[in-house]
């Protein structure tokens, strides 16, 4: 099946940081990538959704400023949480969809991140 | 706007059936899944509906009924590995995932 990866899968970081998380799609070609956070005991909520080679859509309420979004390739995105604060400290999901299956979203493991 | 509703948490008994409900009122309608979260990790895929009727996969079975905007997910013989969270998402005329809250199933011996 469809494999999608995540990288870290934790880290801590001290407040004013910047983090870096990857998402990788290993064994199919994703035009499109989702980005997720998600507080405990609640559902997921989409940040933005990002297409290969274009720029990402951000769901309301989001600062693409703060939450940088890169789609370079077919099987790579980059969410960069920049200036970190405590309060962005969650669990960040990626999921990546192949250009022919529309109906279906493969999702990473996630990213738990801890601002101190 | 796009509203999904379902169960805030369930209990059941090991061995047992379990039934989690969920309707929906989306922009267009591509299709619903039901996903399995355990705490800490991601969601995995359960199931997908499209059409109206009942899926079964083993001991999880999914059913549709677009004209009344509902599905449930039915687990039967109930296991403890079965306690984890149960998200009911539908994916809209964007072909955008709509997601509930989620169902956390607590399974008791």
């Amino acid at each position: 099946g469809a494999v999608v990866s995540q990288h870290p899968s934790r880290v801590i970081c001290k407040s004013g940081t910047s983090v870096k998380i990857e998402c990788r799609s290993l064994d199919f070609q994703a035009t499109t990538m989702f980005w997720y956070r998600q507080f405990p005991k609640k559902s997921l909520m989409l940040m933005a959704t990002s297409n290969e080679g274009s720029k990402a859509t951000y769901e309301q309420g989001v600062e693409k400023d703060k939450f940088l979004i890169n789609h370079a390739s077919l099987t790579l995105s980059t969410l960069t949480v920049t200036s970190a604060h405590p309060e962005d400290s969650s669990f960040y999901i990626c999921s990546a969809r192949a250009g022919d299956r529309q109906e279906t979203q493969y999702f990473g493991p996630g990213t738990r991140l801890l601002v101190l | 706007g796009q509203n999904i509703d379902q169960p805030t948490e369930m209990t059941a008994t090991e061995g047992a059936i379990v039934q989690i409900n969920c309707t929906y009122q989306t922009s267009g309608f591509n299709g619903l899944f039901w996903y399995q979260q355990h705490a800490g990790e991601a969601p995995t895929f359960l199931s997908y509906n499209v059409l109206d009727g009942l899926e079964e996969k083993g001991r999880f079975s999914s059913f549709l009924s677009r004209s009344k905007g509902y599905s449930y997910l039915l687990l039967k013989e109930l296991q403890m590995k079965d306690s984890a969270s149960y998200l009911c998402a539908v994916l809209d005329s964007n072909y955008q995932l709509i997601w509930g809250a989620g169902t956390k199933l607590i399974i008791k011996p």
